[in-house]
């Protein structure tokens, strides 16, 4: 069975830029998290959607938002990208809200110049 | 691949050894913790995990101690392995959907 997958797995973007990531949960998994990990840091939860809904939403700004489609997979978006955003953005699905059996995927780094 | 922790607390045990990785968490609503390992250019992988209703939990040469007392979690690797060499992070459930918040890392090296 396939992992947690995301796309792309790495991305250089230009500050003022858009970005789009991707990811497809285990199948069977209904909700996806996504998580922010800055270099030297632990994961930072930035959202979770269950059932297309978002059920859960970290501390960040306006400029990310998020949304999961009818086959459960998900896309985080980033407006504005700041030198800041740079990071790797790790997507995690489990079985159900309230499930913590959380699979990560690898991540996409995301290089802001 | 790249580097998850450049500048994390580093552990330095040699091949056969055990390792005690520790984290203390803030939260003391804190539910459910759950131990990470994260090697360069991959996403946290699940070890172990514990409930706040018990004290010890034991894997395949892993276990889990949770003393809620002083906030305090640790991770026991018997007989370490090369393969072990990673980025280890303990999480906790803050109660809030699934989120879990997780602590800073530490670093094991394994030498020969």
């Amino acid at each position: 069975d396939a992992g947690v997958t995301q796309s792309p797995t790495h991305l250089i973007k230009t500050r003022g830029q858009h970005v789009t990531l991707r990811c497809s949960p285990i199948s069977g998994h209904k909700s996806v998290s996504w998580y922010q990990q800055v270099l030297g840091q632990g994961p930072q939860f930035i959202f979770q959607y269950y059932e297309k809904e978002e059920r859960g939403r970290g501390n960040f700004p306006d400029r990310f938002s998020a949304r999961q489609f009818p086959n459960y997979s998900s896309e985080l978006n980033v407006n504005a990208l700041l030198l800041g955003d740079s990071a790797l953005y790790l997507c995690a699905s489990t079985r159900g809200q309230g499930d913590y059996g959380y699979t990560f995927g690898s991540g996409t780094r995301l290089t802001v110049v | 691949g790249e580097s998850v922790g450049l500048h994390l607390p580093t552990l330095s045990v040699q091949e056969g050894d055990n390792s005690i990785i520790n984290c203390a968490y803030s939260n003391s609503a804190s539910d459910y913790f759950i131990w990470y390992k994260q090697e360069s250019g991959k996403g946290p992988q699940f070890i172990i995990d514990i409930r706040s209703n018990m004290d010890k939990r034991q894997g395949q040469r892993v276990t889990v101690l949770l003393n809620k007392t002083v906030k305090h979690l640790s991770l026991q690797i018997a007989a370490t392995q090369p393969g072990d060499s990673a980025v280890y992070f303990c999480a906790e459930n803050t109660g809030t959907a699934s989120k879990l918040t997780f602590g800073t890392g530490t670093r094991l090296q394994v030498t020969l």
